[in-house]
C-alpha cells in the first residue's frame, strides 16, 4: 500500500536532548512537509522540501532542522534550541505545491520534560 | 504570515441535520483553497482542492463553494451522520507561496 509512515507514534525526551522524527513516503511525491499542531491551533508549517537536496523554512522553523537526501525520506530534528518542543508533529507529501492535495502521515506526539 | 479563519470553532448537530461552516482567506493573490477532513486517531484526508471563483465541488453528502473575490469558502454537509464527526480544515495557497496556510479548523460532532 502506498502511503506515508511516521515513527514513532509517541516519543518522550528529556529537555536539552535533540530528537529526530522519521517520515517516509512511497508515493513518489516530490514535495514533503513538516507541520506542528498545538491545542486550539491549526497546522503550522515548520519546513518543506520541493525536491531532493533542497528545503525551505516554513513559518516556525526556529529550533528545527531537516534533511532531504532521498526522495522518500524527510526526517525532522527537534533541537534543544526549540523552546516549546512538546507538540503533535505531522508529515505530509504531495506531487507539488499549490493545487496538489497533501497526503498526511499518522503523526508523532513528542513530549519533552 | 497569511490569515486563514474558520468558523465556528466547534459545532454539535443532531443526526440528519444539515450544516455548514466557513473558511475566510485573503482575497488577493489567490491560487488554491483546500479542504481536509481529520477524524480522531486518523490522518487528515483531502476532500477538495478548489481553484476557480464560483467553483463548486461535491463528494457524496459533502459539498463546497468558493468565492475568491470576497475571500471565503463554505463547506456543506447534508443529512449529517455520526461518521461525519471530525475536524474540518481549510488551507489557502497564494500564487507566490509554495506552501499551504491552514485555518484552525471546525470541530464537528454529530449526535445520534
Amino acid at each position: 500500500d502506498g502511503g506515508i509512515t511516521q515513527s514513532p507514534k509517541y516519543l518522550f525526551r528529556k529537555e536539552g536532548q535533540n530528537v529526530t522524527l522519521s517520515c517516509e513516503q512511497n508515493l513518489n511525491h516530490d514535495a514533503m512537509y513538516w507541520y506542528r499542531q498545538d491545542p486550539g491551533q491549526g497546522l503550522r508549517l515548520i519546513y518543506y522540501s520541493q525536491i531532493v537536496n533542497d528545503f525551505q523554512k516554513g513559518d516556525i522553523a526556529e529550533g528545527y532542522s531537516v534533511s532531504r537526501e532521498k526522495k522518500e525520506s524527510f526526517p525532522l530534528t527537534v533541537t534543544s534550541a526549540q523552546k516549546n518542543p512538546t507538540a503533535f508533529y505531522l508529515c505530509a507529501s504531495s506531487n507539488g505545491p499549490g493545487i496538489y492535495e497533501q497526503y498526511f502521515g499518522p503523526g508523532t506526539r513528542l513530549t519533552v520534560t | 504570515i497569511l490569515n486563514v479563519e474558520q468558523s465556528p470553532q466547534s459545532l454539535h448537530v443532531q443526526e440528519g441535520d444539515s450544516t455548514n461552516f466557513t473558511c475566510s482567506f485573503p482575497s488577493s493573490n489567490f491560487y488554491a483553497l483546500h479542504w481536509y477532513r481529520w477524524e480522531t486517531a486518523k490522518s487528515p484526508e483531502a476532500l477538495f482542492v478548489m481553484t476557480l471563483n464560483g467553483d463548486e465541488k461535491k463528494k457524496g453528502r459533502i459539498s463546497a463553494t468558493l468565492n475568491t473575490k470576497e475571500g471565503y469558502s463554505y463547506l456543506y454537509i447534508k443529512g449529517s451522520q455520526p461518521e461525519d464527526s471530525a475536524t474540518y480544515l481549510c488551507a489557502f495557497n497564494s500564487g507566490s507561496a509554495r506552501q499551504l496556510t491552514f485555518g484552525s479548523g471546525t470541530q464537528l460532532t454529530v449526535l445520534p
